[in-house]
């Protein structure tokens, strides 16, 4: 069973740093593109980064980039995300999820075919 | 960045009623085009790829239809495990952009 674990989140002040966690079993990590998905209180769904599954490419939202750093442990079967200076508006739910390539008509799809539970940062003094 | 927007923002419907939401793309994304379902306190679920294709065990009630910068979900017949959020994203391009969220709610 695939399984993603979030770890790590928690009341940061602002100008701060956290490092988050996402465990993942059930599948070979290591051949997989991961995410990083978040969510304000009460609002959607806001891509964050993007790692390739050797972590030789990483890309980023314009709203994190520069602060954040997308990282994976492919021996440790585990993502990070590296957060400095953390602001009020970083406040979300952030939520790790699996890239999947689906086929349909010869041509791959890549989706957000699993997902964490989520860990909650709240960037607050 | 595509910009994905979803209309309503809301609904309100009974069990067994047809739903509708739409979702547009600021440019032509093809088919590159999922679906969500998002439950209060919970993380999304991925309903379907490329547009139109249920990810397998979900329910033949839902069906995604759409191409290019117009799409939509439809639920069939709702059921009240359907009152949900649900959420487009395109898979175009990064950066990787979501519609703003559809909430169906019990009339």
């Amino acid at each position: 069973e695939v399984q993603l674990v979030e770890s790590g989140g928690g009341l940061v002040q602002p100008g701060g740093s956290l490092r988050l966690s996402c465990a993942a079993s059930g599948f070979t990590f290591s051949r997989y593109w991961m995410h990083w998905v978040r969510q304000a209180p009460g609002k959607g769904l806001v891509w964050v980064s993007r790692i390739y599954n050797d972590g030789s490419s990483t890309t980023y939202a314009d709203s994190v980039k520069g602060r954040f750093t997308i990282s994976r442990d492919n021996a440790k079967n585990t993502l990070y995300l590296q957060m400095n200076s953390l602001r009020a508006e970083d406040t979300a739910v952030y939520y790790c999820a699996r890239d999947q390539l689906y086929y349909y008509d010869s041509s791959g799809y890549p989706t957000f075919d699993y997902w964490g539970q989520g860990t909650l940062v709240t960037v607050s003094s | 960045d595509i910009q994905m927007t979803q209309s309503p923002s809301s609904l309100s419907a009974s069990v067994g009623d047809r739903v509708t939401i739409t979702c547009r793309a600021s440019q032509s994304i093809s088919n590159y085009l999922n679906w969500y379902q998002q439950k209060p306190g919970k993380a999304p679920k991925f309903l379907i790829y490329a547009a139109s294709s249920l990810q397998s065990a979900v329910p033949s009630r839902f069906s995604g239809s759409g191409s290019g910068t117009d799409f939509t979900l439809t639920i069939s017949s709702l059921q009240p495990e359907d009152f949900a959020t649900y959420y487009c994203q395109q898979s175009y391009s990064t950066p990787l952009t979501f519609g703003g969220g559809t909430k169906v709610e019990i009339k």
